[in-house]
């Protein structure tokens, strides 16, 4: 069974940082492209950025380019996705996505002061 | 960037009734459009890929068609499980983008 597991979700202030984390298993995870999605609460979904499977090509959103880095462990079949100088509109639940077949649960990110 | 415009953004409907959700692209996705099915406090679940294509497990009351810019999703008959919000999703180019979403409510 495809499973797909988010965790790192925190409260955190205006410009600070987290490290969200898609542990993954069921299925071959260097195979496969993965995407990280957003949802603000109760609005639309929003790709975030995509990253190829071997790691050597990664994709942004423009709201997050340079803020925001995608990377992956293969060996560990982990998706990352590293979050700095946060803004209040980062605030939403990502979602760690597999080549968009499959979805986790969602992890939430809230940004306040 | 490739814009997606979906409508209706919602829909009243009834138990048994036909359903066609229309999706529009700026530009050509060729069939790389997907669709999901999302209920509240859920994610999202895979509908269609590819335009067309029914995942293993999807009731075949649901089913896509399109290429290019013009794209549908239909519900043949509607089950109470079926009341959601439906997105479609392009997977072309990036930036992905996704519709702005279709609230199917009783």
């Amino acid at each position: 069974e495809v499973q797909l597991v988010e965790s790192g979700g925190d409260r955190v202030q205006p410009g600070g940082s987290l490290r969200l984390a898609c542990a993954v298993s069921g299925f071959p995870f260097s195979d496969y492209w993965m995407h990280w999605v957003r949802q603000d609460p109760g609005k639309g979904l929003v790709w975030v950025a995509r990253i190829n499977s071997d790691g050597s090509s990664t994709s942004y959103a423009d709201s997050v380019k340079g803020r925001f880095t995608i990377s992956r462990d293969n060996s560990e079949n982990i998706l990352y996705l590293q979050m700095n100088s946060l803004r209040v509109e980062d605030t939403a639940v990502y979602y760690c996505v597999r080549a968009s077949d499959s979805w986790g649960q969602g992890t939430l990110v809230t940004v306040s002061s | 960037d490739i814009q997606m415009t979906q409508s209706p953004s919602s829909l009243s409907a009834s138990l048994g009734d036909r359903v066609i959700i229309s999706c529009r692209t700026s530009q050509s996705v060729t069939t790389n459009l997907h669709w999901y099915q999302q209920k509240p406090g859920k994610a999202p679940k895979l509908l269609i890929y590819r335009a067309s294509t029914l995942p293993n497990g999807v009731p075949s009351r649901f089913s896509g068609s399109g290429s290019g810019t013009d794209f549908t999703l239909t519900i043949s008959s509607l089950q109470p499980e079926d009341f959601a919000t439906y997105y479609c999703h392009q997977s072309h180019s990036p930036p992905l983008t996704f519709g702005g979403g279709t609230k199917v409510e009783i």
